[in-house]
């Protein structure tokens, strides 16, 4: 079965430092993988994803992450903390080898970021 | 472009009672998805629709069902509404699902409260 963990429901940052969210997955094949962001009463919206080419991605705000498949993981940073970092993040998968959408989210994790 | 939009924005229905929300993808995707958002069970996978058939398919019962029009439009229906059905419910369109690497976008959800 594939799935997603998010290791930390909640991560508190003071403004300048950096910010790490911690994403592993489980799939017994090479999986697409996502992080969102959500700000309150919000919808979603697409930080990154990683699609088999480069393992460090880049996305938008200054985020990246590293695919990392020794240790299934993607986890998520920022070297500086902005106050307007602080939503809640979703890793997730796309579970569909086939054509099609189905992604599997992460619990999420909600980024504090003091000033 | 216009990003995803949905309608309503907000609901407030009784028990038993059926309701339809709609959802309009960014013109010229024909992958619609679905989305239920709670506190309890996070995101949660409900349906994706292509080409006006659904493509892939949630662990939700068959209360909850959609359809897709030919112009890529989608509504979702859920009949006799439970208190638990109270969510927010997040469309995302993406060009044409064609591999799991496809960037979903989403809309901003409509929150919808069962008393």
């Amino acid at each position: 079965a594939q799935s997603v963990t998010q290791l930390d429901s909640h991560v508190s940052v003071s403004e300048g430092t950096p910010v790490l969210l911690r994403c592993n997955y489980s799939s017994s094949y090479s999986p697409s993988l996502f992080w969102y962001v959500q700000h309150p009463n919000k919808g979603l919206q697409l930080l990154l994803k990683y699609t088999s080419a480069a393992t460090l991605v880049k996305g938008i705000n200054g985020f990246e992450a590293e695919f990392k498949k020794s240790e299934t993981s993607f986890h998520l940073t920022k070297p500086s903390a902005h106050m307007s970092d602080a939503a809640e993040y979703f890793c997730a998968v796309n579970l569909s080898r086939a054509a099609g959408n189905k992604l599997t989210f992460g619990g999420g994790t909600r980024v504090l970021v003091k000033p | 472009k216009a990003g995803v939009t949905q309608t309503p924005r907000y609901l407030i229905k009784t028990r038993g009672q059926q309701v339809t929300l709609s959802c309009s993808p960014i013109s010229g995707h024909r992958s619609v998805s679905w989305y239920q958002q709670t506190p309890g069970q996070g995101l949660q996978f409900l349906f994706e629709y292509f080409s006006e058939t659904q493509r892939n398919k949630g662990n939700f019962p068959g209360r909850f069902s959609g359809r897709q029009f030919s112009n890529s439009r989608s509504e979702m229906n859920v009949s006799t509404l439970e208190l638990g059905d109270s969510a927010l419910y997040l469309c995302a369109s993406s060009s044409d699902g064609r591999g799991s690497t496809d960037t979903q976008y989403f809309g901003p959800g409509t929150r919808l409260t069962v008393l």
